[in-house]
């Protein structure tokens, strides 16, 4: 069975710095996918960054990038230039990368709080 | 355009009693998840589904049950509500491993 770890249950920042949550993951899968979702108070879960494990590359949108190290299994979010509308709580998430196994494992959540 | 919504977005109930909970997606989606979100936990799978006719148990699923008799609608069933399945209940849809999913607006039930 797979394993999500985020050890960070509260963060927080001033505005415009940058800020890296942090996930670790354990799995014997050698094909997988690896997610970043945040959540407002609006309690909508968005997505934030997809990192297929084959890739080598860091994935990134706009603000957001990932340091992904498969073989240390982790897999932290930077947010640069953090804004207000950052707060949120944050959820790093596993999936095996075969058909028929598209259920996702979450990991505990980071909460997030942009200072202004 | 498509979507996924969740009804109701608020119940209380009674111990004991049956509670459905309705997921509706119009992405056509085959996948379709329920989680449920509780404090130190993150999201826990509940019961999920492949397709029409296809379920499955997740890791918190006793208690839980789940039908899949057409596409659009997973709705979720707790058979004798319990204080432990007090929680924020998600519904999620996805069309493979390849594509997003994609989550409802939750669903907070509290058994009183």
């Amino acid at each position: 069975a797979q394993t999500v770890t985020q050890s960070q249950p509260e963060m927080s920042v001033q505005e415009a710095e940058t800020v890296t949550l942090s996930c670790t993951y354990d799995t014997s899968e050698n094909n997988y996918y690896l997610f970043w979702y945040k959540q407002p108070p609006s309690r909508q879960m968005i997505l934030v960054i997809r990192q297929e494990a084959y890739k080598q590359q860091n994935a990134t949108e706009n603000r957001f990038s990932v340091n992904f190290q498969k073989a240390a299994k982790s897999f932290s979010l930077k947010i640069s230039d953090s804004q207000l509308g950052d707060t949120a709580m944050y959820f790093c998430a596993f999936m095996k990368g075969n058909f028929g196994n598209e259920k996702l494992t979450f990991g505990t959540g980071t909460r997030l709080t942009i200072i202004p | 355009d498509a979507e996924i919504t969740q009804s109701p977005r608020h119940k209380i109930t009674e111990t004991g009693r049956q509670v459905t909970l309705a997921c509706h997606q119009t992405w056509n989606h085959n996948n379709m998840f329920w989680y449920r979100q509780d404090l130190g936990h993150g999201l826990r799978l509940i019961h999920y589904s492949y397709g029409v006719q296809d379920t499955n148990k997740g890791e918190v699923s006793d208690g839980y049950s789940v039908s899949r008799s057409n596409t659009e609608d997973l709705p979720l069933t707790l058979e004798s509500a319990a204080s432990s399945q007090t929680s924020v209940y998600f519904c999620a849809s996805s069309e493979s491993m390849n594509t997003e999913a994609f989550f409802g607006q939750g669903t907070r039930l509290t058994v009183v």
